[in-house]
């Protein structure tokens, strides 16, 4: 099973300033890595797939980088509705997929 | 609009059952994967089960093998999750959510199982 690794657990950001989020797999998983954006009481949103191509009415202030074993999610200027718990996804090696612990992304 | 509306969740003893559905619109239910993805109160996302269009292929993640069953009808835009020999640590939101280049881009509400005594 790969293990996907978050980093930082906890990222304390001002509004209008730029997010860069981590995440590690434990093997390489290729491309195949979805970025999801959950808020509280509601349920995930899909926010890129394939390590960067963003899901339908993304804004192009997120965008995501990576291959291997090693991806980033960067938000370039947070806005208020952009506060929430971001998490990875791997699918490349299935069954299971699996999800990172999640970054929580809170007002500085 | 793409709409997935979960129910079932309820109260139950440890070694109960219960089934949880997953009504579906706004696309063809039967062109997808569909899946079950669980989340344990105040923790992360943990995907639990996943079936084909055709529902010849079911997978799911080791904990829950041989207790829990993914099925689906086409016919009625339905996705199922049977849950039996419930534990304490089953107890989460369990979502329904939609296949789509293997992610989940389309997420339902979420209906809550709590396993407790």
């Amino acid at each position: 099973e790969i293990v996907l690794t978050q980093s930082p657990a906890t990222l304390s950001v001002s509004p209008g300033e730029r997010a860069t989020l981590s995440c590690r797999a434990s093997q390489s998983v290729s491309s195949n890595l979805a970025w999801y954006q959950q808020k509280p009481g509601q349920a995930p949103r899909l926010l890129l797939y394939g390590a960067s191509t963003r899901a339908t009415d993304i804004p192009d202030r997120f965008s995501g980088r990576g291959s291997g074993t090693d991806f980033t999610l960067t938000i370039s200027s947070l806005q208020s509705e952009d506060f929430a718990v971001y998490y990875c996804q791997q699918y490349n090696n299935w069954p299971p997929f699996t999800f990172g612990p999640g970054t929580k992304v809170d007002i500085k | 609009e793409v709409q997935l509306v979960e129910s079932g969740g309820a109260l139950v003893q440890p070694g109960g059952s219960l089934r949880l559905s997953c009504a579906a619109s706004g696309f063809t239910f039967s062109g997808h994967w569909m899946n079950w993805v669980r989340q344990a109160p105040g923790k992360g996302l943990e995907w639990v089960a996943n079936t084909n269009p055709d529902e010849s292929v079911k997978n799911c993640v080791d904990s829950v093998r041989g207790r829990f069953t993914i099925s689906r009808d086409n016919a009625k835009n339905s996705l199922y999750l049977q849950m039996n020999s419930l534990r304490v640590e089953d107890t989460a939101v369990y979502y329904c959510g939609r296949g789509v280049n293997w992610a989940v881009d389309s997420w339902g509400q979420g209906s809550l199982v709590i396993v407790s005594s």
